[in-house]
C-alpha cells in the first residue's frame, strides 16, 4: 500500500515560466500531503502541507503566492512553481501524511532546473 | 521547536568495518524514522522506531531508539560498497505528524 506517483521526474524551464508538479496517491486516499524541497547536498525541508478541499498551510519563509498548492481530490495534489527563477532549482518531493507501517512514503521526486 | 541533529555528516569507511550514525533530537517524540537516499533518487524507508528501547535490524543495518536520551543510532556492521548512500533520520513532532529531518550522513564505503 501507500504508493505515490510523482510527475514529472525532471523538468527544465526558462526563468519566468511556471511549472506544475503532480503527486498522485494510487492505492489510498490522501487527505493531507506534505511537500518538501531539497537543495543539492542538503536535507529535506518541509514547504507546505496541503489539505484536500482547503487551503494549504505554508511553513515560515515559503512564499505562498509563488508555490501554489492545490489538493482538489483525495488522490491528487499539485505544486505549481510560478514565475520560476534559478534559485527555485531544487528537488521537490511529495509525501502523504498518513504513515504506513514501514514509515512515511515519498514520491519519486521532481528535479526542477530553471535556466 | 523540534530540532534534529545528525552526525557525522560525512563518513568514509573501509569495507568490512563497523560504524554508528547518531541522531539527537530536542523535544519529546516517540516516533523516529531512518531513510536512505541514493543520488538523484527519493527516500527509501529503512526503519520505523515507535517506542523507547525499540531495536530493529535489516541486514547489516541496525537502528535503536532511546526516547529518554532523545537519541537514535544507526549501526552499520561489516560495511559493503552497496551501502554507500545518504542516510537521514527524521523525527515526528508530537503535535501533528510533520517530520523534521536531520542533515543527513553521506556514507562512502571504500573497497
Amino acid at each position: 500500500g501507500a504508493v505515490v506517483s510523482q510527475h514529472p521526474s525532471w523538468v527544465i524551464c526558462k526563468s519566468g515560466t511556471s511549472v506544475k508538479i503532480e503527486c498522485r496517491s494510487l492505492d489510498f486516499q490522501a487527505t493531507t500531503m506534505f511537500w518538501y524541497r531539497q537543495f543539492p547536498k542538503q536535507s529535506l525541508m518541509l514547504m507546505a502541507t496541503s489539505n484536500e478541499g482547503s487551503k494549504a498551510t505554508y511553513e515560515q519563509g515559503v512564499e505562498k503566492d509563488k508555490f501554489l498548492i492545490n489538493h482538489a481530490s483525495l488522490t491528487l495534489s499539485t505544486l505549481t512553481v510560478t514565475s520560476a527563477h534559478p534559485e527555485d532549482s531544487s528537488f521537490y518531493i511529495c509525501s502523504p501524511s498518513e504513515p504506513a507501517s514501514y514509515g512515511y512514503t515519498f514520491g519519486s521526486g521532481t528535479r526542477l532546473t530553471v535556466v | 521547536e523540534l530540532k534534529v541533529e545528525q552526525n557525522p555528516l560525512f563518513l568514509s569507511m573501509q569495507e568490512g568495518k563497523n560504524y554508528t550514525i547518531y541522531c539527537n533530537y530536542s523535544t519529546t517524540s516517540d516516533r523516529l524514522y531512518w531513510y536512505r537516499q541514493d543520488p538523484g533518487k527519493s527516500l527509501e524507508s529503512l526503519f520505523v522506531l515507535l517506542s523507547n528501547g525499540a531495536v530493529k535490524q535489516e541486514g547489516r543495518l541496525m537502528a535503536s531508539l532511546d526516547t529518554k536520551a532523545r537519541l537514535s543510532t544507526l549501526h552499520i556492521t561489516a560495511a559493503v560498497h552497496d551501502l554507500s548512500a545518504t542516510y537521514f533520520c527524521a523525527v515526528e513532532g508530537i503535535y501533528g505528524n510533520k517530520l523534521v529531518f536531520g542533515a543527513g550522513t553521506i556514507l562512502r564505503v571504500k573497497s
